[in-house]
């Protein structure tokens, strides 16, 4: 099976730095996802991180520890649109995306 | 390019009765998915198909029947809809693992 922990709220200031942390346990490892979700609306993809290490797109990064179970996105210079929901979520080999419980992310200016 | 697309947005069913929820994809891929979210809560899959023909159950697939005779068309039967069904019904497309989801828009439904 596949189990995926992730804070569920956080709070930070317009223009700061806020990192997103995610613990997962699966049978096989195929890789991690981070979808954004904004109120009312579908996900969208962010990143899918397979290698360990850190991979950047913009003001958004995604960082991968495979013998820690172990995954954080950060997001840069955080804007009011930033505000949204973020899910942490891992395929298993029959591509079948396990999602975490997401963590709300608050923006205040 | 529409991408997923799902039909009705919103919904609200009596108990008892029945609905189908639609989601079609143009991009050609064998991989769909139906997941349902609880406000607050991530999602869940209920039914997912490798390919037109294949389906199988997922976590939650309790109260719902699909179908794929295409490999556009994925369609949801809710039956004897409960209060408990109430939630965000998602439906999502994908060409393989490293290519992650599209998803649709959503059906919000609420039994009553």
């Amino acid at each position: 099976g596949q189990n995926i922990d992730q804070p569920t709220e956080m709070t930070a200031t317009e223009g700061a730095i806020v990192q997103i942390n995610c613990t997962y346990q699966t049978s096989g490892f195929n890789g991690l996802f981070w979808y954004q979700q904004h109120a009312g609306e579908a996900p969208t993809f962010l990143s899918y991180n397979v290698l360990d290490g850190l991979e950047e797109k913009g003001r958004f990064s995604s960082f991968l520890s495979r013998s820690k179970g172990y995954s954080y996105l950060l997001l840069k210079e955080l804007q009011m649109k930033d505000s949204a929901s973020y899910l942490c979520a891992a395929p298993n080999a029959g591509n079948m995306l396990t999602f975490g419980g997401g963590t709300r992310l608050m923006v205040k200016p | 390019n529409a991408g997923v697309t799902q039909t009705p947005k919103f919904r609200i069913l009596k108990i008892g009765q029945s609905m189908t929820l639609q989601c079609t994809q143009d991009m050609n891929h064998n991989y769909m998915y139906w997941y349902r979210q609880d406000p607050g809560m991530g999602l869940k899959l209920i039914y997912y198909s490798v390919g037109a023909g294949i389906t199988d159950k997922g976590e939650v697939p309790n109260g719902y029947n699909v179908s794929r005779s295409t490999t556009e068309d994925f369609p949801l039967r809710l039956e004897l809809a409960a209060p408990s069904q109430t939630s965000v019904y998602f439906c999502a497309s994908s060409s393989g693992t490293a290519y992650g989801y599209t998803f649709g828009s959503g059906t919000r439904l609420t039994v009553v």
